[in-house]
């Protein structure tokens, strides 16, 4: 079974308005992160949110903030005021607490067009 | 500035050429990590390393070797590269392994193997 599933292949969004990326994912370890990475078309992956299991208030970062809701496992991403340098792809990702290679676990990926 | 580096950035070779990517982190972490990206399958996990001198596979380790002699350096080896090696490379750290331990990426490695 698929632990991260991000449903929107790609949106588009105009400069300046608010988007929402999507992220449902499914763990039964109670210590978990979850992560935000962006990837522009010169392929460096880069980190911008992170979600810890435990944290009560949801995280934000800039422009970028985390809905997290607990109880329906997902983790969207909401990127406030978007730029022209916002268009690229952007991963949610989930690191186990328990898990034996405690590596990070990716979704497919939505890919963010910001138009002018 | 704290970074994980990568080098090279760019390699096409020839099947069979061995080859090393190395990759350094400056930020003192215990926990590194290879990754490759292949369109359609995503990023899967090569090998990962919790501390020096402890190495352990992956999802698709077979190829690929891993040393961890110190703990900024994390080097991947292809002793025998062939084309389904062909993809995007990258080598991540975390200061520990937790499941709430961001990990940090270096910029990427792209490998060509004719």
């Amino acid at each position: 079974a698929q632990k991260i599933t991000q449903t929107q292949p790609g949106m588009f969004v105009q400069e300046k308005e608010a988007v929402t990326l999507d992220c449902t994912y499914d763990t039964s370890d109670p210590s978990y992160g979850l992560f935000w990475y962006k990837q522009p078309s010169s392929g460096e992956m880069i980190f911008l949110i992170y979600q810890g299991s435990y944290d009560q208030q949801n995280a934000t970062e800039g422009r970028y903030s985390l809905n997290f809701q607990k109880a329906r496992k997902s983790a969207n991403l909401v990127i406030s005021a978007s730029q022209l340098g916002d268009s690229a792809m952007y991963f949610c990702a989930m690191r186990e607490g328990g898990g034996a290679t405690n590596k990070l676990i990716f979704g497919t990926g939505t890919l963010l067009a910001v138009q002018p | 500035e704290a970074q994980v580096t990568q080098n090279p950035r760019y390699l096409i070779t020839v099947t069979g050429k061995k080859l090393t990517v190395t990759c350094s982190q400056n930020m003192n972490h215990e926990y590194m990590s290879w990754y490759r990206q292949d369109p359609g399958l995503g990023l899967r996990q090569i090998y990962y390393s919790m501390n020096v001198e402890v190495t352990d596979k992956g999802d698709v380790p077979e190829g690929y070797k891993v040393s961890r002699k110190e703990k900024r350096n994390f080097p991947l080896i292809l002793e025998s590269p062939s084309p389904n090696q062909t993809s995007l490379y990258f080598c991540a750290s975390s200061l520990r392994w937790a499941g709430t331990d961001t990990q940090y990426f270096g910029p990427g490695t792209r490998l060509t193997v004719l």
